[in-house]
This record gives C-alpha cells, structure tokens and sequence, in this order.
C-alpha cells in the first residue's frame, strides 16, 4: 500500500528565506506527482505538476524536484512572502489504477 | 477543461441525520472520482473511489458510503451522521492515463451537532 509522508509537519521562517519542504512516497510505481496548496477553510489550489520521466518542474518562484527511484520529491520556494504562508500538500498519482495518495501536508508560516 | 462542482459549501447536521453530498463533472468522461475527508489539523484521508459507473472501492470501514449512479456524478452518502464525521469533504477526479492532473472541487465543510 502507498504511503506518502510529509516531513516535516509545519515550518516557520522569516520573509525572504527559502523554502525547502520534503515529500517522500513508499511505492515508485506512480504515473506523476502533483503540490497543492491549501489556505485554511479552503479547497486546493494545483501549484506543480511532475511527470514520473521528470526530475524537475519550475513555475515561478517554486521549483519541485522528484527522484522516483528513491522515492522522493522537494518543492522549493525562492525568496518565501507571507503570503505563501498556507499548508502544502503532495500527492502521488499510481500506475495502478490511478488512486491518488496525499501526504499528510506541511503548514508553513512566512513571517514578515 | 475539467471542473468539478461541489454542494453545498458548509453544512451543519445534528447527530443521527441522513447526509448526501453530491459532486458532478465537467469537461471530461470516464474519469476516476475520489472522495477524501479532512478532519480538523490533518491530511487527507482517501474514503472511496470510483473507476466507472456503480464502481465502487471502499478505502476504509465507516458510517459513510458512496454512490456512481451516473459517469459524471459521484455522492456520498451517511444514513446517520456522528460527532466523528465532522470535517471537511472534497471530491477529485482524474482522467485515467500517465500525463493526467487532478482536478478537485471547492469542498464542503460538514459540522455534525
């Protein structure tokens, strides 16, 4: 059974430091790997899209990376605001039918 | 492109009270349909999904079912609602394949009473 783990569980740091969160997933059989965002009481907002034949995706200030063999993808975000303050999610696509796995989210705190 | 619409949006039920929330999809046929609950501080946890009409795979026992009555609609449903059945409800879908994103509703946020 998949298992997706987020490490670590909330993050807090000074405006204009980077941002470094940490996905890491017990099965490589995946067709991709997806970051969300969350604001509180909100749904989810589709922040990068990674192919499993990918090793890395930009948009912006974020930048995701995956290493499928070891099981692993970071998410960086350059030069963090307060406004990219919010719970980060990564979900895992499977080859096997497509069930979609989420990790259990890292809750940043960007402080001005 | 694909959306999904979710309702309602909040909700509060006392205990022992039927629940059906319905989600349906645009944009795309013959997708897989999720639904996750969210409790208060914590990730998403995967409840059912759906690969086709009347497919349904449970992912973990509880008070809740679901139902695919028709290829674009997808309904949970509870024939009495617990305390523990509070949090937050979001249906996703994705169009099987490799080069596929999902896509997910707005939510429903259930508080049971």
């Amino acid at each position: 059974k998949q298992e997706v783990t987020q490490i670590p569980a909330a993050l807090s740091v000074p405006e204009g430091e980077n941002l470094v969160l940490n996905c890491s997933f017990t099965d490589s059989a995946i067709y991709n790997l997806q970051w969300f965002r969350q604001d509180p009481g909100k749904g989810l907002t589709s922040l990068l899209l990674i192919q499993s034949s990918q090793r890395e995706q930009t948009s912006g200030r974020l930048n995701a990376s995956l290493d499928k063999s070891s099981g692993r993808s970071t998410l960086y975000i350059a030069a963090s605001q307060p406004g990219d303050s919010a719970t980060y999610l990564c979900a895992v696509n499977e080859a096997a039918g497509n069930k979609l796995t989420f990790g259990g989210g890292t809750r940043v705190l960007v402080k001005p | 492109s694909q959306t999904i619409h979710q309702w309602p949006a909040t909700l509060v039920q006392p205990v022992g009270s039927p629940l059906s929330l319905e989600c349906t999809v645009e944009g795309t046929s013959n997708p897989n349909l999720y639904w996750y609950r969210q409790a208060a501080g914590r990730g998403l946890q995967l409840l059912f999904y759906s690969v086709g009409i009347g497919q349904i795979s449970s992912e973990v026992p509880q008070n809740l079912s679901a139902s695919r009555p028709q290829d674009r609609q997808f309904i949970l449903s509870s024939k009495k609602l617990l305390l523990s059945d509070s949090g937050f409800y979001l249906c996703a879908g994705l169009v099987r394949g490799r080069y596929t994103e999902a896509f997910f509703g707005q939510g429903t946020r259930l508080t049971v009473v």
